[in-house]
């Protein structure tokens, strides 16, 4: 099947700086990503959905001047958390599309601590 | 927008025996229902799915059934094993390919030795 990366796995940061969180599909042209947030014994919870040269486009409550998303290749998407709070501490999943195809392939996740 | 909604949240069964996962749906216009096994802390899994034109499938101890006129869908696991042990999700889509998938709440299976 495809491979979807992200980095890093785990990042700490300090409360009030920013993390930028990478999503690369290594082996197939992702047309869309998506990016999922996921609370301990939770479901993932869609944030956005990005289309390669196009703006984002967020789910209700996600505010986007925080969770700022970057679409610019057809196989990179990023995620950056500016000003971070405890609050955002979760697990960010992406995942990837190609063109034409329903199935979604999932990207490992990164642990996000907000200290 | 599309809701889906899960049960049971947990479920317990003996090895050997079979689990049963539902989900509904609200959107008439999904019609891609894919289900996801989570070991805790790793990425979902698909382990299998569903299109509209579709009213069962089946993969070796996998089977997933849906009822588009009722908008329910359900997981059925045979013969369970101890690995089968992990959080799954249903979730919906439509049809485009660009079509935002919707989770379910999940349901923690817990396989019985």
């Amino acid at each position: 099947g495809a491979v979807v990366s992200q980095h890093p796995s785990r990042v700490i940061c300090k409360s009030g700086t920013s993390v930028k969180i990478e999503c690369r599909s290594l082996d197939f042209q992702a047309t869309t990503m998506f990016w999922y947030r996921q609370f301990p014994k939770q479901s993932l919870m869609l944030m956005a959905t990005s289309n390669e040269g196009s703006k984002a486009t967020y789910e209700q409550g996600v505010e986007k001047d925080k969770f700022l998303i970057n679409h610019a290749s057809l196989t990179l998407s990023t995620l950056t958390v500016t000003s971070a709070h405890p609050e955002d501490s979760s697990f960010y999943i992406c995942s990837a599309k190609g063109s034409g195809v329903h199935e979604q392939y999932f990207g490992p996740g990164t642990r996000l601590t907000v200290t | 927008g599309e809701n889906v909604e899960q049960h049971p949240s947990t479920l317990s069964v003996q090895e050997g025996d079979s689990a049963v996962i539902k989900c509904t749906y609200s959107d008439s216009a999904s019609n891609y229902f894919p289900w996801y096994k989570q070991e805790l802390g790793k990425r979902p899994q698909l382990i299998i799915d569903i299109r509209s034109n579709v009213g069962e499938k089946k993969d070796q101890r996998i089977a997933v059934t849906l009822n588009k006129t009722a908008k329910h869908f359900s997981l059925h696991i045979t013969e369970t094993q101890p690995e089968d042990s992990a959080v799954y999700f249903c979730a919906a889509s439509g049809d485009s390919s660009a079509s935002k998938i919707i989770f379910g709440s999940g349901t923690r299976l817990s396989i019985r030795p």
